[in-house]
């Protein structure tokens, strides 16, 4: 893989369900990992950096886990909420200075 | 602490002109990446400053330039505007640290006619 490709590439749920998206990258040249969230009219937000595989970091109702030898990172979101409506982006970032983002998983949550 | 701002928020050229996009970083960030965001895609890697050094570009053409300023403030100059530079244009900066997420800007949207 040369590039970031996310899937799903959208995904509607209802409030309450659990749901996770996947991010591939290329598994060399690695530096971090990034996610992202990105409500319509905001920037996009910070969510995780991660760095070494095995990574797992938690935020609230929010997960991530990395595997940098396969290239892959899972971010998980438990008991979802009508606010957590916003569109996920990953972004690689190389030993070469550059970042590279995928083109997002929109989410919407129904009430 | 002062977030990431960006202007103009908006702004309209005609093919063939030149633009200047700005960005003031996060207080204490000394380090300022620019992305185009184009329809259905995610933020694409123009280039990364770091003080005041280009360290890093994505596979953009030379018209695509930049300056980093003493306060890290940054530019991004774009010459004889095409059809296809029409994208929200984002600023990012950071703090130089393996860890270090990127604070965005609310981005510059340039239509090209």
């Amino acid at each position: 893989i040369l590039n970031v490709e996310q899937s799903p590439q959208s995904l509607h749920v209802q409030e309450g369900d659990s749901t996770n998206f996947t991010c591939s990258f290329p598994s060399s040249n690695f530096y971090a990992l990034h996610w992202y969230r990105w409500e319509t009219a905001k920037s996009p937000e910070a969510l995780f950096v991660m760095t070494l595989n095995g990574d797992e970091k938690k935020k609230g109702r929010i997960s991530a886990t990395l595997n940098t030898k396969e290239g892959y990172s899972y971010l998980y979101i438990k008991g979802s909420q009508p606010e957590d409506s916003a569109t996920y982006l990953c972004a690689f970032g190389s030993i070469n200075n550059d970042m590279r983002f995928g083109a997002g998983t929109r989410l919407t949550v129904k009430p | 602490e002062t977030g990431v701002t960006q202007s103009p928020t908006h702004l309209i050229k005609t093919r063939g002109q030149q633009v200047t996009l700005r960005c003031s970083s996060q207080s204490g960030h000394n380090t300022v990446s620019w992305y185009q965001q184009a329809l259905g895609q995610g933020p694409q890697f123009i280039f990364q400053y770091y003080r005041e050094e280009e360290n890093g570009r994505g596979n953009f053409p030379p018209r695509f330039s930049g300056l980093q300023f003493p306060n890290y403030s940054s530019e991004l100059n774009v010459n004889a505007l095409e059809l296809d530079d029409s994208a929200l244009y984002l600023c990012a900066s950071t703090h130089w640290r393996i860890n270090s997420p990127l604070h965005f800007g609310a981005g510059t949207r340039l239509s090209v006619l």
